[in-house]
């Protein structure tokens, strides 16, 4: 299977744990992103990454939110403290080209519900 | 900030061609015009792309009106398994073009 991967696929969590997700992009892909969505709605943006570089992080994102891309390939999302605010999917997608509005690869995400 | 609008919900019957129009009044002049599919359960996929005009791929077709202030997706002879959610997207100009996305179009296909 060459396409993105995540893990895991379900977690369940109490509120004030911290989680760890894990985004495995295309092989060759420069770019990665992470989006968070609810029920009914689109993907809202995260973060995205230009190999290990994060360019850009959502004015919006808590700092109990933190992404690393350390050598460039694989990537993990954590969250301190969850609060039920966080239950979501999130998706991690990635891409090859440089220009704006460029195909995303997404994985299946990772649905998290915190109690 | 760019944005679209697209219907919240459609439905169709099995054979039918599904046409889904998106509006997207403050394009810029590089954005081009994306649409992804959504599965429950499941990351979206890329459908199609498209500038201007018109462009068709095995799956789908997008028309793209000279003004390019709207864009319409088209579905041949749909099945059960297009109900799906799509979204289109065009490019935000203020957050380095990162893609905003809306809500979608839920597309239900019956029997």
């Amino acid at each position: 299977d060459t396409g993105v991967s995540q893990d895991p696929r379900h977690k369940i969590t109490k509120r004030g744990q911290n989680v760890t997700f894990r985004c495995d992009p295309i092989s060759e892909h420069n770019r990665l992103y992470w989006y968070r969505q609810t029920l009914g709605q689109g993907p809202e943006f995260l973060t995205y990454f230009q190999n290990e570089a994060q360019l850009e992080k959502s004015r919006l994102l808590s700092d109990r939110f933190s992404a690393e891309r350390p050598k460039g390939s694989f990537s993990t999302l954590e969250i301190q403290r969850t609060e039920q605010g966080d239950s979501a999917m999130y998706l991690c997608a990635s891409s090859l080209a440089m220009r704006p509005n460029e195909k995303l690869f997404f994985g299946s995400g990772t649905q998290l519900s915190v109690l | 900030l760019a944005k679209t609008t697209q219907p919240i919900s459609m439905d169709s019957y099995e054979g039918q061609e599904v046409n889904i129009t998106c509006s997207h009044n403050n394009i810029a002049t590089n954005d081009y015009i994306t649409w992804y599919q959504q599965f429950p359960s499941q990351g979206p996929r890329f459908i199609i792309q498209g500038y201007k005009t018109k462009v068709t791929n095995e799956v789908a077709s997008l028309f793209i009106p000279a003004d390019r202030k709207s864009s319409t997706l088209s579905l041949p002879r749909v099945s059960l398994s297009d109900t799906a959610v799509y979204y289109c997207l065009v490019g935000d100009r203020d957050s380095n073009y990162q893609l905003i996305w809306g809500a979608g179009t839920k597309l239900i296909i019956k029997p």
